[in-house]
C-alpha cells in the first residue's frame, strides 16, 4: 500500500510552459485534494473531486486545471505557468469528506 | 469560516522537556481539529484529531493534544521531546466548502509552527 503518490518531485519550468502534476492513491478514497503551500503561508487549497468524474474549485483555482477519469488519478495541470506559481504542491485523499486527509510527498515547482 | 491560529512561528525547546506547540481556533458549531507534521522536504502526516469525546486526544509518536472549549485551544504536546520531533507543525480544522453541486468540506491550516528540539 502505497498511499498517495506525486511526480515529479522537481520540476524547473519556463514562464509561459505547461506541464502536469501527477497524483495516484491506492486507498480506493473517493475525496482528494490538490494545495499549494507557500512558506509562512500554510496550505491553500485549488481543486477537489469527491469522485470520478467530479472536480470543484478550491480557494486559489486560477491557473490551474484539473481532471478526475478514475478513481485512484487526479492530475493537476498548469497551464501558461507564472512565476507565481513557484510553490510546493501536495495532493491529499480521504476515505470520508471531513476526516483527516492522507498526503503525497510533494512536487517542488519553481517557475523562471 | 472557519479558522485556527498558530501564534507562535517557532518553539524551541530542549530534549527531554516537555513542549507544547500552541493553536487557537474560530469555528460556528462543533470544531473538528487535526494535528499533522511536516518533516523537510516530506508532506505531511497526520498526527491526531478531535471531533468530540474526551478533551485529552492521543496521537502518533506519542504526541496528545488538549481540547479546551472555553479557551478556544487545541495545543499540541508531549511530555518529553526528542530531537527527531523537530518538525513543522500545522493545526487544522474542518471548513465548510460551498460549491456549485452543493456543501462539502475542507481542511483549513493555520501557518505552521517550526518545532526545534536542541540536544
Amino acid at each position: 500500500n502505497a498511499g498517495v503518490t506525486q511526480t515529479p518531485k522537481f520540476r524547473i519550468l519556463k514562464i509561459g510552459q505547461s506541464m502536469t502534476l501527477q497524483c495516484t492513491q491506492d486507498m480506493n478514497h473517493n475525496y482528494m485534494y490538490w494545495y499549494r503551500q507557500d512558506p509562512g503561508m500554510g496550505l491553500k487549497l485549488i481543486y477537489y473531486s469527491v469522485g470520478a468524474g467530479i472536480t470543484d474549485k478550491g480557494e486559489v483555482p486560477n491557473g490551474y486545471n484539473v481532471s478526475r477519469s478514475t478513481t485512484e488519478d487526479f492530475p493537476l495541470r498548469l497551464e501558461l505557468a507564472a512565476p507565481s506559481q513557484t510553490s510546493v504542491y501536495f495532493c491529499a485523499s480521504t476515505e470520508r469528506r471531513g476526516n483527516e486527509q492522507y498526503f503525497g510527498p510533494g512536487t517542488r515547482l519553481t517557475v523562471t | 469560516a472557519q479558522s485556527v491560529a498558530q501564534p507562535e512561528d517557532q518553539v524551541n525547546v530542549a530534549e527531554g522537556n516537555p513542549l507544547t506547540v500552541k493553536c487557537t481556533y474560530s469555528v460556528s458549531g462543533n470544531p473538528y481539529l487535526f494535528w499533522y507534521v511536516q518533516y523537510p522536504n516530506r508532506g505531511l502526516q497526520f498526527l491526531l484529531k478531535y471531533i468530540t469525546g474526551d478533551n485529552l486526544v492521543k496521537g502518533s509518536y506519542g504526541f496528545e493534544a488538549e481540547f479546551n472549549k472555553s479557551q478556544t485551544s487545541f495545543h499540541l504536546k508531549k511530555p518529553s521531546a526528542l530531537v527527531s520531533d523537530s518538525a513543522l507543525y500545522f493545526c487544522a480544522v474542518r471548513d465548510i466548502l460551498y460549491a456549485s453541486g452543493g456543501s462539502n468540506y475542507k481542511l483549513t491550516f493555520g501557518k505552521g509552527t517550526l518545532l526545534t528540539v536542541n540536544p
